[in-house]
């Protein structure tokens, strides 16, 4: 069956290094990935876009990668601050406009 | 600019009452139009999504509905509430090509 499962359900990190958040889905092939992110009791907010034929995309101090071999993508924040605690949402494009979202990864930056 | 809304921002409703949700955007023409639904501390769930007037994909099978009546409306129905309906509604719109998706503030309901 086909399934987009982020690992973490919470990741604590101190402020300033690095997080690193995972996605990885199994039985699609995507044009694309996208990830969103969502503080409590408000939509979700769109972040950053990869396509199949990219390896690796930029935005500022977020940093994604997708791997279609290892159908896996990583989501990176440098130098992490408290204003990054979020919920972190991977998503697909599956098929005939439909879009899959992960579980989500709550992110938590402590001072 | 686009815009999308949603309403009513919150909703309590007792088991066994209907259910009507309303989302409108601005904006834009032709936009695909999604539900989700969220439990607290989960994903989102994806209900229904519509690529036209009238055209509804439904992902769920469950005891809500969708209609599309105009362009830019999409509606969230229900006849009866269950206790299991309680959750965050959201929804959403792209444009064709579905590259990024854009959300609405959301409905908080509650089903007692």
């Amino acid at each position: 069956s086909q399934k987009i499962e982020q690992n973490s359900e919470a990741l604590n990190i101190q402020e300033g290094k690095t997080a690193t958040l995972t996605c990885n889905y199994t039985n699609y092939s995507p044009a694309y990935l996208q990830w969103y992110r969502q503080d409590p009791g408000r939509g979700p907010v769109f972040l950053l876009l990869i396509r199949e034929n990219e390896k690796e995309k930029r935005k500022e101090r977020l940093k994604v990668t997708f791997d279609t071999t290892l159908k896996q993508s990583l989501f990176h924040i440098t130098a992490s601050q408290p204003a990054d605690s979020a919920t972190y949402l991977c998503a697909l494009y599956s098929s005939a406009s439909k879009i899959i979202f992960g579980s989500g990864t709550r992110l938590s930056i402590r001072p | 600019s686009q815009t999308i809304h949603q309403w009513p921002a919150t909703l309590v409703q007792p088991v066994g009452s209907p259910l009507s949700l309303e989302c409108t955007v601005e904006g834009t023409s032709n936009p695909n139009l999604y539900w989700y639904r969220q439990a607290a501390g989960r994903g989102l769930q994806l209900l229904f999504y519509s690529v036209g007037i009238g055209q509804i994909s439904s992902e769920v099978p469950q005891n809500l509905s969708a209609s599309r009546p105009q362009d830019r409306q999409f509606i969230l129905s229900s006849k009866k509430l269950l206790l299991s309906d309680s959750g965050f509604y959201l929804c959403a719109w792209t444009s064709g090509n579905a590259d990024t998706q854009y959300f609405g503030p959301g409905t908080r309901l509650t089903v007692l």
